[in-house]
């Protein structure tokens, strides 16, 4: 079946402009992640869902950041007033549940200029 | 505390070699799971393994095997007859309800 997708693939903003990045997991998979990847670094983790309980917030880096995602499945994330410290690439990932291997998407580049 | 640490930053050999990816780990659980995941220079991640916390037999896969250790809380990854199209950053992960990550160790294979 279909791996999870992302987009947009690329993205340019202004600073102070908000973004919106797109997440579909892979259908059935309950478990859904958001990270950050910046250029040469290892993944920051920034949020997770699983299936209909809340989700852990703790990486979110501040409250410009939030997420959320619709019907157990789409995943959106959401950077308020853009700073130029978010360039990155974000990633989403999902499992079948907490535990097991997460598959990645192909990442969304965020260019705050 | 739960960490993970790849001390190996970077790590350079010539095609045909064997070469060896530390992995060193902490946690004060007892149920974990251990993952490596390959990320090659196209950017995307590719999951290569997990393995749980009670099982701590080793793995093969083709050229590709891993050692588990709790005893010194290691899980190394090992390429035997490196190619080039291994060339890629590598992360060793550990969850037990986030995945916590290492920092990655680039691996560069020279033909």
């Amino acid at each position: 079946g279909a791996g999870v997708s992302q987009s947009p693939s690329n993205k340019v903003t202004e600073k102070g402009k908000d973004v919106e990045l797109r997440c579909d997991p892979i259908s059935g998979h309950t478990a859904l992640y958001w990270y950050r990847q910046s250029l040469g670094q290892g993944l920051e983790f920034l949020i997770y869902f699983q299936g209909n309980s809340a989700p852990d917030k703790s990486g979110l880096p501040s409250d410009r950041f939030s997420a959320e995602r619709t019907g157990g499945s789409v995943s959106t994330l959401t950077i308020q007033r853009t700073q130029q410290e978010d360039s990155a690439v974000y990633l989403c990932a999902s499992s079948l549940e907490g535990w097991h291997e997460q598959f990645f998407g192909p990442g969304t580049r965020l260019t705050v200029l | 505390a739960q960490k993970v640490t790849q001390a190996q930053t970077e790590i350079s050999v010539v095609e045909k070699e064997d070469v060896t990816l530390d992995c060193v780990y902490e946690t004060r659980d007892t149920t974990y799971y251990l993952f490596w995941y390959k990320q090659p220079p196209s950017g995307e991640l590719v999951f290569l393994i997990r393995r749980n916390s009670f099982d701590e037999q080793n793995e093969i896969s083709g050229r590709y095997s891993w050692n588990f250790q709790k005893s010194t809380s290691s899980f190394n990854f090992t390429i035997t007859a490196s190619q080039v199209v291994d060339s890629a950053v590598y992360f060793c992960a550990l969850n037990n309800y986030q995945l916590i990550w290492g920092a990655g160790t680039k691996l560069i294979i020279k033909p």
